[in-house]
């Protein structure tokens, strides 16, 4: 298993653009999540899914970020338009079932950066 | 308010001393309360669960209930320890996520 996968690895868009990041959770796990690093406020949980559904999106900043999770094996979080703020590092991770203890497997990132 | 502090953002020390990660938390029920780990270029990963009450790489952290922490430690620091910890508290039921600190980055220089 190749384990979470992020796309792009690395993403440079210029401020008003629309930029979409996706995610394959690893087979089997019901939960993902979707996260922001950033220096100065850390890892920032944005919003996470249970079975496909959104349980929590208390976490996302504004109406110019969505996300969805259309099936099982697949999601996207979509920011338009971005602006020069949104440049961070964002994590998908998955778990085999969210809370309980669970370990979350997180992806490699995607690093944004908006000029 | 649940919340979990990392007051150090930055702790370096030589390799061969101790280290103490520190890890503080807030949470009104029964938390389950993690480590992870992010070595250069590498993905972000569990290091050790308190209810595992493991050692891992050598590390350990025990719950101290009644000072609410959950601090990190090592007798002899390596410099392949150098990376970035995060400590994380989750519910103990099922559905709820992860809540990290900032971040400590640890270096342990020669």
């Amino acid at each position: 298993d190749a384990g979470v996968i992020q796309s792009p690895r690395h993403e440079v868009t210029e401020m008003g653009q629309e930029v979409t990041l996706r995610c394959k959770p690893i087979s089997g796990h019901n939960s993902l999540f979707w996260y922001r690093q950033t220096m100065m406020r850390g890892l920032e949980l944005l919003i996470y899914f249970n079975n496909n559904v959104p349980i929590d999106d208390s976490g996302m900043p504004e109406d110019r970020f969505s996300a969805k999770m259309p099936n099982a094996s697949f999601s996207t979080l979509k920011i338009q338009p971005s602006e020069p703020r949104d440049s961070a590092v964002y994590f998908c991770a998955s778990s085999p079932r969210a809370g309980a203890g669970n370990e979350q497997f997180f992806g490699p990132g995607t690093r944004l950066t908006v000029l | 308010a649940q919340r979990v502090t990392q007051p150090e953002k930055l702790l370096s020390v030589f390799k061969g001393a101790p280290v103490e990660l520190k890890c503080n938390y807030s949470y009104s029920g029964s938390p389950e309360l993690f480590w992870y780990v992010q070595y250069s270029r590498q993905r972000l990963q569990l290091l050790l669960r308190h209810i595992s009450r493991e050692s891992i790489k050598g590390f350990t952290a025990d719950l101290n209930k009644g000072e609410t922490s959950f601090h990190l430690k090592k007798p002899f620091a390596q410099e392949e320890d150098s990376a970035m910890y995060y400590c994380a508290l989750s519910s103990n039921q099922a559905g709820t996520a992860l809540i990290f600190g900032k971040g400590t980055t640890l270096s342990v220089s020669s």
